[in-house]
């Protein structure tokens, strides 16, 4: 089957600009997981959504960054006033539920200018 | 927090040498242990993990055993291929909350024929 979507593959983009990137994860998966993989910090986490629940926001780095999920599915990630640090490759990544495996998409890769 | 530390890379081996990639951890509670692998161009892969104290992980050939008393989980491959060229993070996840992924900083493993 269809594994975790995300689009743009790349985007370049001005500073001060706001982007939003997409996440689709694995049909029935309840659970997904933001991540970011930069030079500087290696692979970090973002936000959680598992189904109705409040998001778990405790990875943004700051309120720039925001994300919503719609109808326990698709998931959009929004960065605010871009700078040249938020360049990096965000990772989507979705599982059955909290605690499986998770599996990840190609990820976004961002470049700020 | 939760932290992993990897081997630092970049490795570079000959076919069919014995491989092993250092991880160890710190965490509080019980976590789960994995180890990831990005090949070229590809997205992140779960390539095993473990879940408790002494259990072993294996997929590929790549081995890795849960050690408690050393914190550690070290990756280990008998034969290494060309086609295991990648890399590799470890990572933990907490048995609670959003249990996220924390990952290692990579290492890069290049196997020449």
């Amino acid at each position: 089957g269809a594994g975790v979507s995300q689009s743009p593959s790349n985007k370049v983009t001005e500073k001060g600009k706001d982007v939003e990137l997409r996440c689709d994860p694995i049909s029935g998966h309840t659970a997904l997981y933001w991540y970011r993989q930069s030079l500087g910090q290696g692979l970090e986490f973002l936000i959680y959504f598992q189904g109705n629940s409040a998001p778990d926001k405790s990875g943004l780095p700051s309120d720039r960054f925001s994300a919503e999920r719609t109808g326990g599915s698709v998931s959009t990630l929004t960065i605010q006033r871009t700078q040249q640090e938020d360049s990096a490759v965000y990772l989507c990544a979705s599982s059955s539920t909290t605690g499986e495996t998770q599996y990840f998409g190609p990820g976004t890769r961002l470049l700020v200018l | 927090g939760d932290s992993v530390t990897q081997m630092e890379g970049p490795v570079t081996l000959s076919e069919e040498a014995f491989l092993t990639i250092n991880c160890t951890y710190t965490a509080t509670g019980y976590p789960s242990l994995f180890w990831y692998v990005q090949y070229p161009g590809e997205g992140l892969q779960l390539l095993l993990k473990a879940t408790k104290a002494d259990d072993k992980g294996s997929n590929k050939g790549f081995e890795a055993t849960y050690r408690k008393e050393t914190t550690s989980f070290h990756l280990e491959k008998g034969s290494v291929q060309v086609s295991d060229s990648a890399v590799y993070f470890c990572a933990l996840s907490d048995y609670q909350g959003a249990q996220k992924l924390v990952f290692g900083q990579g290492t890069r493993l290049t196997i020449n024929p």
